[in-house]
């Protein structure tokens, strides 16, 4: 069964930066794309961001491009997304998707908390 | 963007009961329309895609419709474990991928 296990997530101050990490395993990891999906407290779902398999290409939402950074490591099966310039509106929690676009298998999700 | 138009928002039934959840897309997105189950302290979990394709696992008693831009999630006959908020989500145009607000179907 494909496990996936966010890492990272914490308080931070308005307009720091956090990394969150995704270990992957019982698939094939270099094969998907992989995304981030976050859910604010309260909110629905929102799509954050997808990188292909290979890493050469990245896609983002709107409210993130130039402020997040999506990027994978295939030799240790790790997806991470950088967040930097973070926002009150971005406190969520995230969770790291296989595929980047039909959602099959998700983490458990880590939370981020902006707020001073 | 493709908005995604849920309703109702909320659902109050009990169980047994026969669920209808409607999910109204901005501009059409073919069939590439998936629906998602959401519990409290849970990971999403996907319950169709394309549609009306089941996910692997998922009881026959949720089943998918539609086309376009109109589309149904219906729920046979609700268990207690059924209880929880629903997502549609369209893969047609994307970025960005996009989600419906959620539908809530709590007991009543």
């Amino acid at each position: 069964e494909v496990q996936l296990v966010e890492s990272g997530g914490g308080l931070v101050q308005p307009g720091g930066s956090l990394r969150l990490s995704c270990a992957a395993s019982r698939f094939t990891f270099s094969s998907y794309a992989m995304s981030w999906v976050r859910q604010a407290p309260g909110k629905g779902l929102e799509w954050v961001s997808a990188i292909s398999g290979s890493g050469a290409t990245t896609h983002y939402a709107d409210p993130v491009k130039g402020r997040f950074t999506v990027s994978r490591d295939n030799t240790k099966n790790t997806l991470y997304l950088q967040m930097n310039s973070l926002r009150a509106e971005d406190t969520a929690l995230y969770y790291c998707v296989k595929n980047s676009d039909i959602f099959e298998n998700w983490g458990q999700g880590t939370l981020v908390t902006v707020s001073s | 963007e493709i908005v995604l138009t849920q309703s109702p928002a909320t659902l109050s039934l009990s169980p047994g009961e026969r669920a209808t959840l409607s999910c109204r897309a901005s501009q059409s997105v073919n069939n590439y329309l998936a629906w998602y189950q959401h519990k409290p302290g849970q990971a999403p979990r996907l319950l169709i895609y394309d549609a009306s394709n089941r996910a692997t696992g998922i009881p026959a008693r949720f089943s998918g419709s539609g086309s376009g831009t109109d589309f149904t999630l219906t729920i046979s006959s609700l268990e207690p474990e059924d209880f929880a908020v629903y997502y549609c989500q369209q893969r047609s145009n994307w970025p960005p991928l996009t989600f419906g607000g959620g539908t809530k179907v709590e007991i009543k």
